[in-house]
């Protein structure tokens, strides 16, 4: 099993382009996550899906939109990319909502001129 | 919403115990959880404890919960390199239906 996995791990964007992270796991799990990673500022919550067919928005959805194209595959959209959205990004999955360990991807590294 | 506080480093000898201490604000939490970012890579599940539960031990880690306090601690017995990373406190709703609620995150350097 490969887990969780995302692509690409580092991309370099300029301001306005756009772009679309992809994410997909092998665990046949129910829900799965986007967060975003910056220093000082910890893991915060974008977009998450409970269930395939189903997504929400989390802390900080401004600026993005999400896909979950099937039970494996939750994809994250900046559509006009902007510096502030320079970050790490990180997918993750888990069998539910409610007490299920969280698996995390390897994450992707964004930085936008 | 969920508040979840923690400091942003901690640094200890080899050898030493390592102390890493988070604050929550939900009376109502149902499931802690202590996640561990090795350098360069994603989050990893360390240890969790239930909220009807005072402590629990896995091998060099001990989980303390003080619900009174709202406080949640996780204690590294003889700290190694290795174990230089980034600690995240998290905290499950009561509800369950939300996802968890991250700390920011506390570096830990561990110093030969």
């Amino acid at each position: 099993n490969a887990g969780v996995t995302q692509t690409p791990k580092f991309q370099v964007l300029k301001t306005g382009q756009s772009m679309t992270l992809q994410c997909a796991q092998d665990m046949n799990h129910n829900s799965m996550y986007w967060y975003r990673q910056d220093p000082g500022m910890g893991l915060r919550l974008i977009y998450y899906s409970a269930s395939e067919g189903t997504t929400d928005k989390g802390e900080v959805p401004n600026g993005y939109n999400v896909s979950r194209l099937n039970k494996r595959e939750f994809s994250l959209r900046l559509e006009s990319a902007a510096p502030s959205q320079t970050s790490v990004y990180f997918c993750a999955s888990s069998e539910g909502q409610g007490p299920y360990e969280q698996y995390f991807g390897p994450g992707t590294r964004l930085t936008v001129t | 919403g969920e508040d979840v506080e923690q400091s942003l480093f901690l640094s200890v000898r080899e050898g030493d115990s390592s102390v890493i201490n988070c604050t929550y604000t939900d009376s109502s939490s149902t499931y802690l959880y202590w996640y561990k970012q090795e350098p360069g890579a994603g989050l990893q599940l360390l240890t969790y404890i239930f909220s009807n539960m005072d402590m629990k031990q896995d091998q060099r880690l001990t989980v303390l919960l003080n619900k009174k306090d709202k406080h949640l601690s996780l204690r590294i017995a003889d700290t190694q390199t290795g174990d230089s990373a980034i600690y995240f406190c998290a905290v499950l709703r009561n509800s369950g239906n939300t996802p968890l609620v991250f700390g920011k995150g506390t570096r830990l350097s561990v110093i030969a």
